[in-house]
């Protein structure tokens, strides 16, 4: 029983081009996170949120966008891809309270041509 | 601000010996701290944390990690080396500070020579 999960777990697509990666976790977690890995395998943090608050990471260019329809849920929305977009794309949440560790999806493969 | 600083990008040990990975973290007030594992096309997999109980932490597969506040450390061990432990190794701090964010480090990608 998968406790994060993303799809689709590979994502080939050409530029210019509008996708969505749903993420939906079955913890009953209060927040949830979005983290982009590079070809570096640096992990950088793109949004997190909880039902009250969405934090940006400042860097993130605003055609990424973060929706959730309810707790258990926060897809990613990116608008006219381009090519630096390519990379894995991870969902994860934790529970309330800093001492929690978050839990990790599987990650989506994105490849922008 | 918090930050991570893990040492050594690649480490290659022996099968048997053993495996030492540094973390160096940055936080004006005590943080917690992880280690997770990544496995070649995989998530991120929580090895053990630190919340500021023991401060000699041990997770799973042989894994532990000790807390030093004075050195600002969070270093990884393993007694002896499995070829299965081939992976890349992700040190991450959270604190009040952050809310509910992990930070990650750069990682530290381990190599087991048989």
């Amino acid at each position: 029983d998968t406790a994060v999960s993303q799809t689709p777990k590979y994502l080939v697509t050409q530029m210019g081009n509008d996708k969505s990666i749903k993420c939906e976790q079955n913890l009953g977690h209060d927040t949830m996170y979005w983290y982009k890995q590079d070809s570096k395998k640096f992990l950088k943090i793109m949004f997190s949120y909880n039902n009250k608050e969405l934090i940006i990471n400042e860097t993130v260019p605003n055609r990424f966008s973060p929706k959730s329809p309810d707790k258990a849920h926060l897809n990613l929305h990116i608008n006219s891809l381009e090519l630096g977009d390519s990379a894995v794309y991870f969902c994860a949440s934790s529970p309330r309270g800093q001492t929690g560790e978050a839990f990790f999806g599987q990650g989506t493969r994105l490849t922008v041509v | 601000a918090q930050s991570v600083t893990q040492l050594g990008s690649h480490v290659s040990v022996s099968e048997g010996a053993l495996v030492l990975l540094r973390c160096n973290y940055s936080s004006s007030v005590p943080p917690y701290l992880f280690w997770y594992v990544q496995y070649p096309n995989q998530g991120l997999q929580l090895l053990l944390k630190y919340t500021s109980a023991a401060t000699l932490v041990k997770g799973i597969n042989g894994f532990e990690a000790d807390f030093k506040k004075s050195e600002t450390s969070f270093h990884l061990t393993k007694p002896s080396a499995h070829m299965s432990d081939a992976a890349e190794y992700f040190c991450a701090v959270s604190d009040k500070n952050t809310g509910n964010q992990f930070y990650f480090g750069t990682g530290t990608s381990l190599t087991v020579i048989p």
